[in-house]
């Protein structure tokens, strides 16, 4: 069956460092989607693509970043990790055309930066 | 500025009783609403969503009601379920492309039994 995969799904690492999360989806869907979910702040764009070579900026994107080279992944970085950067991290992808198409959620990955 | 307004943040439901949460959006140019569930540990999934082409959508226990002149639409739950007990995030979204869903904050639902 198709999915959407995420790796790893805990994460300790410390302040400063350089981390990558995994997104992997085997729908062949050409939109994905980075998410971040805090507690009084539900569910927060970070990045997203409509395409390979495609990326675009969401509501809080400073300290992240993302690269579409292919049509099943997109990994997300943290450039340099913060501890404002502790949340839980969804990746999310659907099918050609617009916002309005049913995204499909990862499992998450929660992420803990000290 | 908060696009999509929701509320409550969180709701306790008796079992059997009605659960309704609310939103409210600030750009007429949204066209697509859904209401996406999400359980402990897992992804949201989408539950069901509305076109203001329609008032009323029903699926099962679930109705989303639409009010296009005054900018909101709401999640009714029937004969809530303890196993209704999760977060529900409505969104809003143009039907443009390049742009996002923009999600409420969440209400978290507990139903008792």
């Amino acid at each position: 069956d198709a999915e959407i995969t995420q790796s790893p799904r805990h994460k300790i690492t410390e302040t400063g460092r350089q981390v990558t999360l995994a997104c992997h989806q085997t729908w062949n869907h050409n939109n994905m989607f980075w998410y971040r979910q805090d507690l009084g702040h539900g569910l927060r764009l970070i990045h997203y693509s409509y395409g390979v070579q495609d990326t675009n900026k969401g509501e809080v994107s400073d300290g992240y970043s993302v690269s579409r080279s292919n049509t099943e992944d997109l990994p997300l970085t943290l450039e340099s990790a913060a501890s404002s950067q502790t949340s839980v991290y969804f990746c999310a992808s659907s099918s050609s055309g617009t916002a309005q198409e049913t995204q499909y959620f990862g499992p998450g990955t929660r992420l803990l930066v000290l | 500025q908060q696009q999509v307004k929701q509320s409550p943040q969180s709701l306790i439901v008796q079992k059997g009783g009605i659960s309704i949460i609310n939103c409210a959006y600030e750009n007429t140019a949204f066209d697509y609403f859904p209401w996406y569930q999400q359980f402990p540990g897992k992804g949201p999934a989408l539950l069901i969503a509305i076109r203001p082409d329609v008032s009323e959508k029903k699926e099962g226990r679930f109705t989303i009601s639409f009010n296009k002149s005054a900018k909101q639409f709401s999640l009714h739950i029937m004969d809530s379920q303890p196993g209704d007990s999760a977060t529900y995030f409505c969104a809003a979204s143009k039907n443009q492309a390049g742009t996002a869903l923009i999600f409420g904050k969440g209400t978290t639902l507990s139903v008792s039994s």
